[in-house]
């Protein structure tokens, strides 16, 4: 099972919004509603941000928000804060669990 | 308060082996697929294995089947990751979590780290 590709880096500034993509394919995204996404600050534990593509579990800020479309997922931070800046990884129900490559988000 | 707490991991020789255990609280252990995450130093998140609620279902990544075993003690609120025949690209840190099934982990511990070298 291939890893689900993301964009290595992504930027923006405090109050700018930032979207990154999770691609996949027919086999995982592109059939099934079963799209996660977690966050990892640096030497920390990933943290359950989104999931089933685009619910909030309770405690999550409705700026972090999700979408599908075909066979790519996206994850949109909107209102950048100086805390968002931390790794991004998208997970997508499968024969195996497989996580997406990762993206560092930077706040400028 | 929902608490996730791993333990076990170390310095180990290439061939060695180690057990990892995982302490968990604040929910329904016995209730709960549990699965270990495990991430190499700089690199990105990989699945390693899980175990249903009641022990009768266990997967494994393919790189370690054969070699790692899940289990768990309902008893004791705890799960475990027997870690045999240890090769130098296991060294990571492994994480413990609740698997809601279709990949939603929504409870993680802090991780405890496995470093494989001679």
């Amino acid at each position: 099972q291939s890893a689900l590709t993301q964009p290595p880096s992504a930027s923006g500034s405090p109050g700018q919004s930032v979207t990154i993509s999770c691609t996949g394919t027919s086999s995982d995204i592109g059939t099934y509603n079963y799209v996660s996404w977690y966050q990892q600050h640096p030497g920390k534990a990933p943290k359950l941000l989104i999931y089933e593509v685009s619910k909030r579990p309770s405690g999550v800020p409705d700026r972090f928000s999700g979408s599908k479309s075909g066979n790519t997922a996206s994850l949109t931070v909107s209102g950048l804060h100086a805390e968002d800046e931390a790794d991004y990884y998208c997970g997508s129900f499968a024969v195996s669990k497989v996580f997406g490559t990762g993206t560092r988000v930077t706040v400028l | 308060e929902v608490q996730v707490v791993e333990s076990g991991g170390g310095l180990v020789q290439p061939g060695g082996s180690l057990r990892l255990s995982c302490a968990a609280s604040g929910f329904t252990f016995s209730s709960s697929w549990m699965t270990w995450v495990r991430q190499a130093p700089g690199t990105g998140l990989e699945w390693v294995a899980n175990i249903k609620e009641d022990g009768t279902e266990k997967y494994y990544m393919d790189s370690v089947k054969g070699r790692f075993t899940i289990s768990r003690d309902n008893a004791k609120n705890s799960l475990y990751l027997q870690l045999n025949s240890l090769r130098a690209e296991d060294t990571a840190m492994y994480y413990c979590g609740r698997d809601r099934g279709f990949h939603i982990i929504d409870y993680w511990g802090q991780g405890t780290l496995v470093t494989v070298s001679s």
